[in-house]
């Protein structure tokens, strides 16, 4: 069973700072997913990484992907309130058999402080 | 403007009642899923089409049910077997494949379903 988790779970952060979210999946996958959602709202696509060394970046938010490690991470540069929202990774489980599955793992919820 | 509608976005049930969310999508995705969310948790996947008349059990299908009759439709009832049903519910649709653009899935607003 593919289990996907994400640190840290919280994250509270001053603006102006740098921080990384981790997300560790626990079988084969290349292609690996980043979704916002804020409060009461839908998800919304971030980031795409279909290979390993994927690296995309959009604002202040980078993503990449290690698929030997499986290991996606988010990183926020100089953090400003409005990114302050639930960040998910969603892992396709194509490589575990199952077509066009796609498992998310367990949120971080971001809260930037002024 | 393409894009998923779902409805109801709020719904309350008694308990012993099965109740159906409504998904739509304009986008001429083959795949359609329903997933759950529960308060600061993540997204369970309770079903999903990969094509018409056709759809599989996610991690959490007790107490579910859905049809696809129609490509733009995956309607869910939630049943009376649901033991703890109130919930956030989240529909989304995407294309399979292997393409850059494949399974980045579009998601409708939501309908959140409380039991009484």
């Amino acid at each position: 069973e593919l289990k996907v988790e994400q640190n840290p779970l919280f994250l509270s952060m001053q603006e102006g700072k740098n921080y990384t979210i981790y997300c560790n999946y626990s079988t084969t996958s290349d292609r690996l997913y980043w979704y916002r959602q804020d409060p009461g709202k839908s998800l919304e696509s971030l980031f795409v990484l279909l290979s390993n060394g994927a690296v995309k970046q959009e604002g202040r938010l980078m993503a990449s992907l290690d698929t030997k490690a499986r290991l996606s991470t988010l990183h926020i540069t100089a953090a400003v309130h409005d990114l302050s929202a639930t960040y998910f990774c969603a892992v396709d489980m194509r490589g575990s058999g199952a077509t066009n599955k796609l498992i998310f793992g367990t949120g971080t919820l971001l809260a930037v402080q002024p | 403007d393409g894009g998923i509608t779902q409805s109801p976005k709020y719904l309350f049930r008694k308990e012993g009642q099965n109740v159906t969310l409504s998904c739509e999508q304009n986008l001429n995705h083959d795949a359609m899923y329903w997933y759950r969310q529960d308060p600061g948790q993540g997204l369970r996947l309770i079903y999903y089409s990969q094509i018409v008349n056709d759809f599989q059990k996610g991690d959490i299908a007790e107490g579910y049910s859905v049809s696809r009759e129609k490509k733009e439709s995956f309607p869910l009832t939630v049943t009376s077997a649901q033991k703890n049903p109130t919930a956030f519910y989240l529909c989304a649709s995407g294309r399979p494949g292997t393409g850059s653009g494949a399974n980045v899935l579009t998601f409708g607003a939501g309908s959140r379903l409380t039991v009484l």
